[in-house]
C-alpha cells in the first residue's frame, strides 16, 4: 500500500530564507508526483507536477526534484516571503491507486517578516 | 473559465442526518473525484466518476455514495452522518484522456460540520 510522508510537519522561517520541504513515498512505481499549496480552509492549488520520467520541475522561486529509486521528492523555495505561508502537500499517483492521488499530511510553513 | 465550483461552502448537520454536496467540473473535463480532508490531515480519496459511473473507490463505507450527471457535474451523498464525517470535502476534475499524466484541478471545498 502506497504511503506518503512529509517532514517536517511544521516550519517557521524569517523572510528571505531558502528552505526545503521533504516528501517520501513507499512504492517507487509512480506515474507522477505533485506539490500543492493549501491556504487555511481553502482548496488545493497545484504548484508543480513531475512525471516519473523527469528529475525536476521549476516554476519561479519553486523547484521540485524527484528521485524515484529512493522514493523521495524535495520542494525548494528560494527567498521565502510572508505570502508563502501555507500548508504544502505532496501527492503521488501510483499504479496501486489508479488515477487517485495519495497525499501526505503536509508541511505547514510560516514565514515571518 | 470558471474552474471547479462546489456548493454549498459550509454546512452544519446533526448525527444521523443525510447530506448532499455538489460539484461542477472545470470546462472540458469529464472526470470528477471526491476527497475527504479531516483537520490536520491530507486529503483521502473517496471515489471517482466517469461516464456517469463510479470507476474507482477508496476505503470508505457504503454510506458514501455519488452520482454524475450527463453534463459531468457530480454529487456526493453521505447517509447516517457520524461526528467523524466532519471534514472539508474536496472535488477535483480532470480530463480522462490525461488522467494518469495531468494534474487534477481542485475546487474550494465544502466544510461539513456534524454536531
Amino acid at each position: 500500500k502506497q504511503e506518503v510522508t512529509q517532514i517536517p510537519a511544521a516550519l517557521s522561517v524569517p523572510e528571505g530564507e531558502n528552505l526545503v520541504l521533504n516528501c517520501s513515498f513507499t512504492d517507487s512505481a509512480i506515474y507522477n508526483l505533485q506539490w500543492f499549496r493549501q491556504d487555511p480552509g481553502k482548496g488545493l492549488t497545484s504548484l508543480l507536477l513531475i512525471q516519473s520520467s523527469q528529475r525536476e520541475q521549476t516554476s519561479g522561486r519553486l523547484n521540485a526534484s524527484l528521485d524515484k529509486s529512493s522514493g523521495r521528492s524535495t520542494l525548494y523555495i528560494a527567498a521565502s516571503q510572508p505570502g508563502d505561508s501555507a500548508t504544502y502537500l505532496c501527492a503521488v499517483r501510483s499504479g496501486q491507486a489508479g488515477t487517485a492521488l495519495i497525499f501526505g499530511k503536509g508541511t505547514t510553513l510560516s514565514v515571518s517578516s | 473559465d470558471a474552474g471547479v465550483t462546489q456548493s454549498p461552502t459550509h454546512l452544519i448537520k446533526t448525527r444521523g442526518q443525510q447530506v448532499t454536496l455538489r460539484c461542477s467540473p472545470k470546462s472540458g473535463h469529464d472526470t470528477v473525484s471526491w476527497y475527504q480532508q479531516a483537520l490536520g490531515q491530507g486529503p483521502q480519496f473517496i471515489f471517482q466518476y466517469y461516464e456517469e459511473e463510479e470507476r474507482q473507490r477508496g476505503n470508505f463505507p457504503d454510506r458514501f455514495s455519488g452520482h454524475q450527471f450527463p453534463n459531468y457535474s457530480s454529487e456526493l451523498n453521505v447517509n447516517a452522518l457520524l461526528l467523524g464525517d466532519s471534514a472539508l470535502y474536496l472535488c477535483a476534475s480532470s480530463d480522462d484522456l490525461a488522467s494518469y499524466t495531468d494534474t487534477q484541478y481542485f475546487g474550494p471545498g465544502t466544510r461539513l460540520t456534524v454536531l
